[in-house]
């Protein structure tokens, strides 16, 4: 159980264009996703949460109208990197939450490593 | 932004060793941690949620222990095996907050 799938695994695109990021909860409702992003030899760093229904809350220094989140379902969250450019290239990864945890688990998609050229 | 840390950054060790690594975290409103084992192209796979000081857990030959007071947890492998070779993550919850901080993890290799 608590399976979430991410798709595509790895883009590569073109700088100024726009790609989307889907991730499902595929045995699970999930209220609560997450996006994270990881650099070479750092730490995942939560980039925004997405909670269904209403906007997505954005850490600190996260563009959010670079980064665009939709959580439309309670199965599905979309991230779309817009007019991408070269350092945007970063590995993302989303997870979500099983609403009523209590100590907040969280379960990972497999990750989309984005190349833009 | 709150610092955890894992050392060592990666760790090379023969078929049948046995092995540990530490997570350091803020001692200070501390509410839980968790361990990943996240291999190459899968998600990452949740191993313990730790909430107690003194806590020992155990999922066949992985346990973990947790120390709050001084802020570190331990992995540790025992007779590693080469399906062990993953990069072992762990993720701090502090009070008052709902976000995980996380490491930037400890990569095993076990060598057959």
């Amino acid at each position: 159980g608590a399976v979430v799938s991410q798709h595509p695994s790895w883009v590569i695109c073109k700088s100024g264009t726009s790609v989307k990021i889907e991730c499902r909860s595929l045995d699970f409702q999930a209220t609560t996703m997450f996006w994270y992003r990881q650099f070479p030899k750092q730490s995942l760093m939560l980039m925004a949460t997405s909670n269904e229904g209403s906007k997505a809350t954005y850490e600190q220094g996260v563009e959010k109208d670079k980064f665009l989140i939709n959580h439309a379902s309670l199965t599905l969250s979309t991230l779309t990197v817009t007019s991408a450019h070269p350092e945007d290239s970063s590995f993302y990864i989303c997870s979500a939450r099983i609403p009523g945890r209590l100590f907040y688990e969280q379960y990972f998609g497999p990750g989309t490593r984005l190349t833009v050229t | 932004i709150l610092n955890v840390e894992q050392s060592p950054q990666s760790l090379h060790v023969q078929e049948g060793d046995s092995t540990n690594f530490t997570c350091s975290f803020p001692s200070s409103n501390f509410y839980a941690l968790h361990w990943y084992r996240w291999e190459t192209a899968k998600s990452p796979e949740a191993l313990f949620v730790m909430t107690l000081n003194g806590d020992e857990k155990k999922k066949g030959r992985i346990s973990a222990t947790l120390n709050t007071k001084e802020g570190y947890s331990y992995l540790y492998i025992k007779g590693s095996q080469p399906e062990d070779s993953a990069t072992y993550l762990c993720a701090f919850i502090g009070y008052n907050f709902n976000k995980f901080y996380f490491g930037s993890g400890t990569k095993l290799n076990v060598k057959p």
